[in-house]
């Protein structure tokens, strides 16, 4: 199992970032897709997710109107658009398979993107 | 500011038992499962247990977690220079439909 994402990106404030997570190994279409961000210093921030069998997505509050998750199943790839950065954007992302599920909730589980880092500065 | 509580740090000597502690409410570990999680500063967070006390596949014994009303533990045994890093409690809150992670733990091996 592999989750490969695309590589760091500086963006101006007010811009857009999307960033792709490319999967592997396994059913794409079988696990949720996380995306959690981390903010230099700081702790873990669930994003949301994707269900890549059909598209339906979560997202967490605090991006609600900024935050789009799609998925290309041709591909095995799921995406991460955020638009409108701020400085407070400025974060490590990480795209994560789904873990056991329970009721529907399919946590981060225990394969990891490498991380692409945005930076948002002016 | 997270709905779940962590103590910042947590400390032991070689050997020792070090323990964990995650405090939440009724709409998140008082009904969801807990997992937790472990980041090397640098690296990409790994899974360390699933579902309050699983264990996923490669993850030393030394490592439990268990959960109680509204709140959840994680226990290192045997504690190892290797486990001085950060730990993460997380579970789903129903109250604001979110995955929500603790503000994490640094352990410290003396």
């Amino acid at each position: 199992v592999q989750l490969v994402q695309s590589g760091a990106e500086v963006k101006e404030p007010g811009a857009s970032v999307k960033v792709s997570c490319e999967t592997s190994g396994y059913t794409f279409s079988g696990y949720y897709v996380n995306w959690v961000r981390q903010a230099p210093g700081q702790g873990l921030e669930w994003m949301g997710w994707i269900n890549p069998n059909n598209g339906d997505t979560i997202y967490a509050q605090n991006f609600h109107g900024r935050v789009t998750m799609t998925r290309d199943t041709s591909i095995a790839t799921a995406y991460m658009e955020l638009s409108r950065l701020t400085s407070d954007d400025t974060a490590m992302y990480y795209c994560v398979r789904g873990g056991y599920c329970i009721d529907a909730v399919c946590p981060p589980g225990s394969y990891w993107g490498q991380g692409t880092l945005v930076a948002v500065s002016s | 500011q997270s709905v779940l509580t962590q103590p910042p740090s947590a400390s032991g000597t070689p050997g020792q038992r070090v323990t964990i502690s995650c405090s939440g409410s009724n709409s998140n570990i008082g009904r969801n499962a807990v997992n937790w999680y472990r980041q090397v500063p640098g690296t990409a967070p790994k899974l360390l247990i699933s579902t309050n006390y699983q264990r996923p596949p490669g993850v030393p014994d030394r490592f439990s977690g268990s959960k109680s009303g509204t709140s959840a533990s994680l226990a290192i045994s045997g504690l190892q220079s290797e486990d001085e890093t950060d730990y993460y409690c997380a579970a789903w809150d129903d109250s604001l439909n979110a995955y929500v992670f603790g503000p994490g733990t640094k352990v410290t091996v003396l």
